[in-house]
């Protein structure tokens, strides 16, 4: 149990285009989704707490209007880089958490970002 | 937030001896867990300690936690080639769930 899917695994997209990354609890319902940044041989950071049926949470340094989250149900967050540039290319990370109260977060595999 | 540090940033041994990794934070924390990441893919959930906990096991895993020295350890027993990857301690503030994640160490077990 507690799986979680991320959709595409990569993708590669031209300067200026928009990329959607979906992220979706197979197994279980959440009312939060965290999305993460990594950046090569680096540590994962945190974006933006997601929270169903309300606007998500951005950390500090993120860009709200550029990186647009929606979670629209228990079991689907997407993320969406608006007008990608390569400084955004990067290995983007879901996890979510399990609505039965666990502490426990539940991680994607991932999603490999390329901006030519 | 600040991330933790990890240490040591790289280890390499050989099969079968144990392998130790630390973390240090800096915030009082509700938890603190260990994760598991092979290249170029997602985390694996390794083990939770909560801040009242000073130990924990599972399997060839031991985890301590020293919430004085705001410490853990993450101790591979009798490690396997397999086991080669990047381990990250993440530190749960209780700001919502969200989590701090260390700077983490690079495993190599060599067969």
């Amino acid at each position: 149990g507690a799986v979680v899917s991320q959709h595409p695994s990569w993708v590669i997209c031209k300067s200026g285009t928009s990329v959607k990354i979906e992220c979706r609890s197979l197994d279980f319902q959440a009312t939060t989704m965290f999305w993460y940044r990594q950046f090569p041989k680096q540590s994962l950071m945190l974006m933006a707490t997601s929270n169903e049926g309300s606007k998500a949470t951005y950390e500090q340094g993120v860009e709200k209007d550029k990186f647009l989250i929606n979670h629209a149900s228990l079991t689907l967050s997407t993320l969406t880089v608006t007008s990608a540039h390569p400084e955004d290319s990067s290995f983007y990370i879901c996890s979510a958490l399990n609505l039965a109260g666990a502490d426990t977060q539940y991680f994607g595999p991932g999603t490999r970002l390329t901006v030519l | 937030s600040q991330q933790g540090e990890e240490d040591p940033q790289a280890l390499s041994i050989q099969e079968g001896e144990n392998a130790t990794m630390n973390c240090s934070y800096k915030t009082s924390i509700n938890n603190l867990q260990w994760y598991r990441q092979n290249s170029g893919r997602g985390l694996v959930h390794l083990i939770l300690i909560r801040s009242n906990e000073r130990e924990k096991h599972s399997g060839r895993l031991r985890v301590t936690l020293d919430t004085s020295k705001k410490s853990s350890s993450l101790l591979i027993t009798a490690s396997r080639a397999a086991d080669t990857a990047s381990y990250f301690c993440a530190t749960d503030q209780g700001y919502g769930n969200k989590l701090v994640f260390g700077a983490g160490t690079i495993l190599r077990v060599k067969s």
